[in-house]
């Protein structure tokens, strides 16, 4: 079946520092690629996307690079602050189908040392 | 807040209960969801609805019963769980079913089934 695959699951990094995390997608009908970010004891929360006609996106220390060829799409987040603390997943869905059919990856536990 | 309310946060039950986990969303949006968060599957979708009619049931077992009497509360009914149903059980709600519409999820029921 079509699958998203997040790497890694858990990430540690520096107050500061920068942290990538990394999807590959397996269905080529896929053009929309949300991240979400889930705080503890909350439900996931949209925090950007990026559609399959643009290669990157920004917004402050934010960012998401797509690269269809290689059908791999990264989220950066930059001079980490400890509020970044948080799991994040991406996920990759059709906009032209159901959002029932959106597929999630495992998550990647990120923590932001001070 | 996301606008997306569950009662109850946490849950305890015995194997023989009859217990229901209630959703409501204030954002007038027409689709909502279910989804169950473990450690194996971290966003498995459940069931989805759309103007209040299932359109989606993966494969769930039914001990697991859904309830949409109207676009801005769901429910879903529980009885005879097993031990391995204990998860964080996430609902979420989206304007419609368009595969790049956001999800706004709520912060989940914590089920422990004993």
């Amino acid at each position: 079946g079509e699958n998203v695959e997040q790497h890694p699951s858990t990430l540690s990094v520096q107050e500061g520092d920068s942290a990538v995390i990394k999807c590959t997608y397996s269905d080529s009908a896929s053009n929309y690629f949300p991240w979400y970010k889930q705080e503890l004891g909350k439900g996931p929360q949209l925090i950007i996307d990026i559609r399959s006609n643009v290669g990157e996106k920004k917004d402050q220390r934010i960012a998401v690079t797509l690269n269809k060829t290689a059908k791999h799409f990264s989220l950066h987040i930059t001079e980490t602050q400890p509020e970044d603390s948080a799991v994040y997943f991406c996920a990759a869905s059709d906009e032209y189908s159901s959002a029932s059919k959106i597929i999630f990856g495992s998550g990647t536990r990120l923590s932001i040392r001070p | 807040e996301t606008g997306v309310t569950q009662t109850p946060r946490h849950l305890v039950m015995g194997m023989t209960n009859k217990k229901s986990l209630k959703c409501e969303q204030h954002l007038g949006h027409n689709a909502m969801y279910w989804y169950k968060q473990s450690a194996k599957k971290p966003l498995e979708l459940m069931f989805v609805y759309n103007f209040k009619e299932q359109t989606e049931n993966n494969s769930v077992p039914s001990r697991f019963s859904p309830e949409c009497p109207n676009s801005s509360h769901l429910f879903l009914h529980l009885h005879t769980l097993q031990p391995e149903d204990s998860a964080l059980y996430l609902c979420a709600s989206s304007q419609t079913l368009a595969g790049d519409n956001e999800q706004f999820f709520g912060p989940g029921t914590r089920l422990t089934v004993l």
